[in-house]
């Protein structure tokens, strides 16, 4: 497809599950992104990589977050034991190498809900 | 205090009306993107711009480097424009490219 896809789009689980959501990137893009963005507010940065690279985990809350991206394209994202605050949609985003347009792309989002 | 604050949080219009959405932030950027997000989540990217104005449309963004400050101009709105924009700004230091962004804007356009 030309656009950044993710899925699930909706995901509930329920309190303690594990989940994994994944972000499928803009061919040939390098940079990809991870945001949570909680019901009313602004997303928020979650975790970068460069290809396959993570060079930046500084927003995941805690080490119940997890993201890989093992070939350099599809990333996913894990999260363990699912508590009810990790509730939000879950964004990926996909742009050129740094040096080229900032500009990212954002996918639909995968929308969880942690009973 | 966030670093990026924008103001009205809520604005309602009537169609045709002139809408102005400010974004004001407190550290050094290297650029400022302006987003849409429609119900339903997906987020699109109107402007991303580091000096002076852009025109795409009906939309207009500016930004003032120096007074730290970015509007968005909406001119002869119309209930398609009714979404949440949001305001996002690349912190010079720190991860390439990486957003923060401001809490959105939630507009409504009525007939």
């Amino acid at each position: 497809g030309a656009g950044v896809s993710q899925s699930p789009r909706y995901k509930v689980a329920k309190r303690g599950q594990d989940v994994a959501l994944r972000c499928d990137p803009i061919s040939g893009h390098v940079s990809l992104f991870w945001y949570q963005q909680a019901l009313g507010q602004g997303p928020e940065f979650l975790t970068y990589f460069q290809n396959e690279a993570q060079l930046d985990k500084s927003g995941l809350p805690s080490d119940r977050f997890f993201a890989e991206r093992p070939e350099g394209s599809v990333s996913t994202l894990k999260i363990q034991r699912t508590q009810q605050e990790d509730s939000a949609v879950y964004l990926c985003a996909s742009s050129l190498p740094p040096g080229h347009s900032n500009e990212q792309f954002f996918g639909p989002g995968t929308r969880l809900t942690v009973l | 205090k966030n670093e990026v604050e924008q103001s009205p949080q809520n604005l309602t219009a009537q169609e045709g009306e002139f809408i102005t959405i400010n974004c004001s932030y407190s550290v050094g950027i290297s650029a400022l993107h302006w987003l849409q997000q429609h119900p339903g989540g997906g987020i699109v990217s109107l402007f991303m711009l580091s000096s002076g104005k852009k025109k795409h449309g009906r939309l207009i963004a500016t930004i003032n480097i120096q007074e730290k400050h970015s509007s968005l101009h909406i001119t002869a709105s119309h209930p398609r424009d009714s979404a949440v924009y949001i305001c996002a700004v690349i912190l010079l230091t720190g991860t390439a490219s990486k957003l923060t962004f401001g809490t959105g804007t939630r507009l409504q356009v009525t007939l």
